[in-house]
C-alpha cells in the first residue's frame, strides 16, 4: 500500500525568500503524484501534479516540483515567496491503477513579512 | 457559483444525536469522495463512490455512512455522533482514472459537544 510522508509539519519563511517543502512517498507500483493547497477556510485546490514523462512539473503560483524516483521524493519548491503563500500544503500520491489517493499530514506554510 | 457546495458550513451538535451532511455537484464527475481532516493527521478517506450503485469504505469508515442519491449528490452521515467525530469535512469529487485531480468543497466543520 502507498504512503506519503511530508518532512515539515510547519516552515516559517521570510517574504521573497525561497522556499521547499519536502514529500517522500512509499509505493511498490509506479504513483501519480500531486501538490494541493489549502487557503485558510477554503477546500484544496490542485497546485500541480506528476503523471510523466519530465521529472520537473511546474504549477500555478510560480510553483514547482520535481519527481525523483531513485529517493522517492516529490519535493515543492519557489524561488521567492510571497505573504499570500500563507497556506497549508498537502502532498498526495496515487497508485496507477489504483482507486485511491492518500494524502499527507501537510506542511503549513507561514510567510514573514 | 461554486461547483461543489457543502450543507452545512458548520454545525455543532450533541453525543448521541444523528447528523448529515451533504454534497452536491456540478462538474459531472462520476467520482464522489467523504473525507475527515484532524491537525496534524491531514485528510483520511471515510467512504468514496465511483457511481450511484458502487460505494466502498475507506481507512475510518466505523460510525460513519453514505448515501449516494444520484450522480451529483453524496451524503455522509454520523448515526450517534461522538466528540471525537469533531473535525472538519471535505466532499471531493474527480473524474475516472487516478490520474486526474480532485475537486474540493469548502468543507464543514462540525463539532460534537
Amino acid at each position: 500500500a502507498q504512503s506519503v510522508t511530508q518532512l515539515d509539519s510547519q516552515v516559517p519563511v521570510f517574504e521573497e525568500a525561497p522556499v521547499e517543502l519536502r514529500c517522500n512517498y512509499s509505493s511498490s507500483v509506479s504513483v501519480y503524484l500531486f501538490w494541493y493547497v489549502q487557503y485558510p477556510n477554503q477546500g484544496l485546490q490542485l497546485l500541480l501534479k506528476y503523471l510523466s514523462g519530465s521529472t520537473l512539473v511546474k504549477g500555478i503560483n510560480g510553483f514547482e516540483a520535481e519527481f525523483n524516483k531513485s529517493q522517492t521524493s516529490f519535493h515543492l519548491r519557489k524561488p521567492s515567496v510571497h505573504i499570500s503563500d500563507t497556506a497549508e500544503y498537502f502532498c498526495a500520491v496515487s497508485e496507477t491503477g489504483g482507486f485511491k489517493t492518500i494524502f499527507g499530514a501537510g506542511t503549513r506554510l507561514f510567510v514573514k513579512a | 457559483d461554486a461547483d461543489v457546495t457543502q450543507t452545512p458550513r458548520n454545525r455543532i451538535t450533541k453525543t448521541g444525536k444523528r447528523i448529515m451532511l451533504e454534497c452536491s455537484q456540478t462538474k459531472g464527475h462520476d467520482r464522489m469522495y467523504w473525507y475527515r481532516q484532524d491537525p496534524g493527521l491531514g485528510l483520511r478517506l471515510i467512504y468514496y463512490s465511483f457511481d450511484v450503485k458502487d460505494i466502498n469504505k475507506g481507512e475510518i469508515s466505523d460510525g460513519y455512512s453514505v448515501s449516494r442519491q444520484a450522480q451529483a449528490k453524496f451524503s455522509l452521515s454520523l448515526e450517534s455522533a461522538i466528540p471525537n467525530q469533531t473535525a472538519l469535512y471535505f466532499c471531493a469529487t474527480s473524474r475516472g482514472q487516478g490520474w486526474n485531480e480532485q475537486f474540493f468543497g469548502p468543507g464543514t466543520r462540525l463539532t460534537v459537544l
